[in-house]
């Protein structure tokens, strides 16, 4: 089975801060890597698929990268409406799909 | 738009079953792959499920096997969770979510459209 781990499993930010959220595979997942916005109380919503592609609708200062093992999200610019948790997804052994632990994020 | 409406969660006690829906609409539910995810009180995302979208493949999460069962009626554009011998642990809110898969620029899947969830206690 596919672990996935993320770190830090908390952060506050300022607004205007750059953000970074690393997700690691327990093996490889290639490029098989997906990234969830989820706010209090409402569904997880899509960000980045692929590990790097911005799904449609999206703001710019989400970014996504990395491949094999080891992967970021960062948020360029830090904004109020990002207050939420953020999870990792790896879709290498589809359709059996593994979240990562979740990392909140917190406004100074 | 594309709309998934869960329902069925309450209150049960331990050993005892629940059957969850999931009603789609605004796209062709009998061409996509569904699954279901929970979340428990505070915690993070668990994958539950997968069921195909001809209903002849299906998935389970260890947590689950034996226990759960997915199906699907296209006709009525539904996704169905038939919960058995549930356990304190099972409590959560259970979402439903289609799959998607896009080929460029590079293969994908990931979970595009989700419903708002529903809410399943399990506790005496």
């Amino acid at each position: 089975d596919i672990q996935m781990t993320q770190s830090p499993s908390s952060l506050s930010a300022s607004v205007g801060d750059r953000v970074t959220i690393t997700c690691r595979a327990s093996q490889s997942i290639n490029n098989y890597l997906n990234w969830y916005q989820q706010k209090p109380g409402k569904a997880p919503k899509v960000l980045i698929y692929g590990a790097s592609t911005l799904q449609s609708g999206v703001p710019s200062r989400f970014r996504g990268s990395g491949s094999g093992t080891e992967f970021t999200l960062t948020i360029t610019s830090l904004q109020p409406e990002d207050l939420a948790t953020y999870y990792c997804q790896q879709s290498k052994s589809s359709p059996i799909f593994t979240f990562g632990p979740g990392t909140k994020v917190e406004i100074k | 738009q594309v709309q998934l409406v869960e329902s069925g969660g309450g209150v049960v006690q331990p050993g005892g079953s629940l059957r969850l829906s999931c009603t789609v609409s605004g796209l062709t539910f009998s061409t996509y792959d569904m699954h279901w995810v929970r979340q428990a009180p505070g915690k993070g995302l668990e994958w539950v499920t997968f069921i195909s979208y001809e209903g002849s493949q299906k998935y389970y999460a260890d947590s689950v096997k034996g226990r759960f069962t997915v199906s699907r009626d296209s006709s009525k554009n539904t996704l169905y969770l038939h919960m058995n011998s549930l356990r304190t642990e099972d409590t959560a809110v259970y979402f439903c979510a289609t799959a998607d898969i896009v080929v460029a620029p590079a293969a994908a899947e990931f979970f595009l459209h989700w419903g708002q969830g529903t809410l399943v206690t399990v506790s005496s």
